[in-house]
């Protein structure tokens, strides 16, 4: 059974960075594309990034671009997101996702890991 | 404001039939749509993918269904159990993001 979990949250000042990871279980990691999708408290979900199988090719969000930075370890089956520049609209819960390989679906999801951003 | 638009709630009384809809542009809808299911303190699940297909373990009275550029997650038989919050996604070609409906929040009565 696939396995997704994300860890490296926490509370972090506004302008302050934090890098999250995500670690893989269950599955042929290199196989499949991955993403970030954060969840503010009593809110909808809210795309991050997607980052390609082999690691080549990244997307972001208007939000997350030039702050937030996706990549992935395929030998250590991991995910990561290096936040910098973060303010009070980045806290949430962030979930990193599996894309199903037809890509028309995130299949897995991890637990999800709370991000606060307070002075 | 979300590039897909949810009704923010649907309400239907046990074994009848609810309908959740999702309406975007060619840019999106056009593209793969996928349906999540989300209790409160629990991660999203996944539903329906590639437009109308159930990941293994899905009941099939879970369907999806497209037209132009509205989806729709219809839901038969229901059961308090289904009480959720449902968000529809997609790719969006035009702007290269994935992108979420808000969610609607669905109350079986």
């Amino acid at each position: 059974e696939v396995h997704l979990v994300e860890s490296g949250g926490g509370v972090v000042q506004p302008g302050g960075s934090l890098g999250l990871s995500c670690t893989a279980s269950g599955l042929i990691f290199p196989d499949y594309a991955l993403h970030w999708v954060r969840q503010p408290p009593g809110r909808g979900l809210e795309w991050v990034a997607r980052v390609s199988a082999d690691g080549l090719d990244i997307f972001y969000s208007a939000s997350a671009k030039g702050r937030f930075t996706i990549s992935r370890d395929n030998i250590k089956s991991s995910l990561y997101l290096q936040m910098n520049s973060l303010t009070i609209d980045d806290a949430a819960l962030y979930y990193c996702a599996k894309e199903e390989i037809s890509g028309g679906g995130l299949d897995f999801w991890g637990q999800g890991i709370l991000v606060t951003v307070s002075s | 404001q979300s590039v897909l638009t949810q009704p923010p709630s649907v309400s239907a009384a046990p074994g009848q039939k609810a309908t959740i809809s999702c309406s975007g542009t060619i840019s999106n809808i056009g593209n793969y749509v996928c349906w999540y299911q989300q209790f409160p303190g629990s991660a999203p699940k996944l539903l329906i993918y590639d437009d109308n297909k159930r990941p293994s373990g899905i009941p099939d009275r879970f369907s999806g269904a497209k037209s132009d550029t509205s989806a729709t997650l219809a839901i038969t038989g229901l059961q308090t159990g289904d009480e959720a919050e449902y968000f529809c996604g997609a790719w969006d070609t035009s702007l290269s993001a994935w992108v979420f409906g808000g969610g609607t929040r669905l109350t079986v009565l």
